[in-house]
């Protein structure tokens, strides 16, 4: 059973406009959440990150909120740019332990329109 | 150039043939992890490692064998391959642990027939 899950497969925006993208989990002892963003035939690159004592960061053009009782993280772009086009994944961790556990979701992919 | 190294990009292999796909890091990173990625069904963590010499299981680690004797080498070893480990394969790195944002290598695509 997923643990972090992206119900959006894609999404696709216009350049200009703001993108959402969206991440649900179901472990409430997740503390801390990051966003890796892939391009193809690259490997992920870290984006932004949020601790659960958080509900927003930003950073540039990207903002990250988190909504602790609903189990809800989203990311938002803007205004979004084509070169923002990639898969996004979702992660999340949990202290299971003295080990730090990490998941991640299933990703979306982001195309964005000129 | 700071990096995350793997070899090699592409693979083909045959059921039952040991192979190993290498990952180095040049960042002096503490924390070295491999995953898979699948259609689907994202980034899942095959094995991690906090230090030398000190590895554990993440969530899909059967089938798959690590080490970690120097600080900047993490292999990941397939005694036995199967066509369910057919997959792309990536080997990351940070300084302190998952929470700390991990470099990531550029893939290894794994075909087992």
């Amino acid at each position: 059973d997923q643990q972090v899950k992206q119900n959006s497969p894609s999404l696709s925006v216009q350049e200009g406009r703001i993108s959402i993208l969206n991440c649900d989990y179901t472990n409430s002892m997740f503390d801390y959440f990051l966003w890796y963003k892939k391009y193809p035939a690259e490997g992920p690159t870290f984006l932004i990150s949020i601790s659960s004592i958080k509900d927003k960061n930003e950073d540039g053009r990207f903002t990250v909120f988190l909504n602790k009782s609903a189990k809800h993280l989203s990311l938002h772009i803007v205004p979004s740019q084509p070169g923002d086009s990639a898969v996004y994944f979702c992660a999340a961790i949990f202290s299971s332990g003295s080990a730090r556990q990490l998941t991640f979701g299933s990703g979306t992919q982001l195309t964005v329109l000129p | 150039e700071a990096q995350v190294t793997q070899n090699p990009r592409y693979l083909i292999t045959v059921t039952g043939k040991k192979l190993t796909v290498t990952c180095s890091q040049n960042m002096n990173h503490e924390y070295m992890s491999w995953y898979r990625q699948d259609p689907g069904l994202g980034l899942r963590q095959i094995y991690y490692s906090m230090n030398v010499e000190v590895t554990d299981k993440g969530d899909v680690p059967e089938g798959y064998k690590v080490s970690r004797k120097e600080k900047r080498n993490f292999p990941l070893i397939l005694e036995s391959p199967s066509p369910n480990q057919t997959s792309l394969y990536f080997c990351a790195s940070s300084f302190g642990g998952p929470d700390s944002p991990l470099h990531f290598g550029n893939g290894t695509r794994l075909t087992v027939t």
